[in-house]
């Protein structure tokens, strides 16, 4: 079974600089997809980042960007020029080309000013 | 679109008691899923269906708990009867296909006292 692992539960930055949130997976696949959903305390999901597993060029959207590592099964999210609005639970997600999304246990980011 | 609507947003019921959670897709999405959130066990998915058919329900706790799909455009997930240990966030998201990232409605914040 495909397994998801966030093994930073809390992660913090401050205004204007980079973090890189991690996210490893497991999978005897070689399509699939894997995804960044940002939890703010509103509770509302809100798809971050889509990366497909045959694309070797990382996907990127505005201030943020993945490293997918497909032989080391890594799937890292980098915030740049991090902003206030940016704190929330951060989680990755893998989904298969026929499965369901499964999700890590998430990474909580806060963001000083 | 309004995207993925849910209803009620907030449902506080005594133990015993029937809960119904309500749940219209975003139009054009064939699949639909139901996850519940808690802080113990994170994210699980407890069903999903597929052109209005349930595919997968390993997830579903226990016999207490069932979803309906009567049309493309409406869900339900009912328990009955419902216990304290019932209580978290309910989500629902529809997907318009395969390797797409789920678009999640606002959840359902369920507290059985």
């Amino acid at each position: 079974a495909q397994t998801v692992t966030q093994s930073q539960p809390e992660m913090s930055v401050q205004e204007a600089e980079t973090v890189t949130l991690s996210c490893t997976y497991d999978t005897s696949e070689s399509d699939y997809y894997l995804f960044w959903y940002k939890q703010p305390p509103s509770r509302q999901m809100i798809l971050v980042i889509r990366q497909e597993a045959y694309k070797q060029q990382n996907a990127t959207e505005n201030r943020f960007s993945v490293n997918f590592q497909k032989a080391a099964k890594s799937f890292s999210l980098k915030i740049s020029d991090s902003q206030l609005g940016d704190a929330a639970m951060y989680f990755c997600a893998y989904r298969s080309a026929t499965d369901k999304l499964i999700f890590g246990t998430g990474t909580r980011l806060q963001v000083f000013p | 679109d309004a995207g993925v609507i849910q209803s009620p947003r907030h449902e506080v019921t005594e133990m015993g008691q029937e809960v119904t959670l309500r749940c219209k897709p975003i139009s054009g999405h064939n699949s639909l899923f139901w996850y519940r959130q808690t802080m113990m066990r994170g994210l699980e998915l407890l069903i999903y269906f597929n052109n209005n058919v349930p595919i997968d329900d390993s997830g579903m706790p226990e016999d207490r708990f069932s979803a309906k799909m009567p049309n493309a455009s409406f869900s339900t997930l009912k328990i009955q009867p419902s216990e304290p240990r019932d209580s978290a966030v309910y989500f629902c998201a529809s997907s318009p296909d395969t390797g797409d990232g789920y678009t999640f409605g606002s959840g359902t914040r369920l507290t059985v006292v």
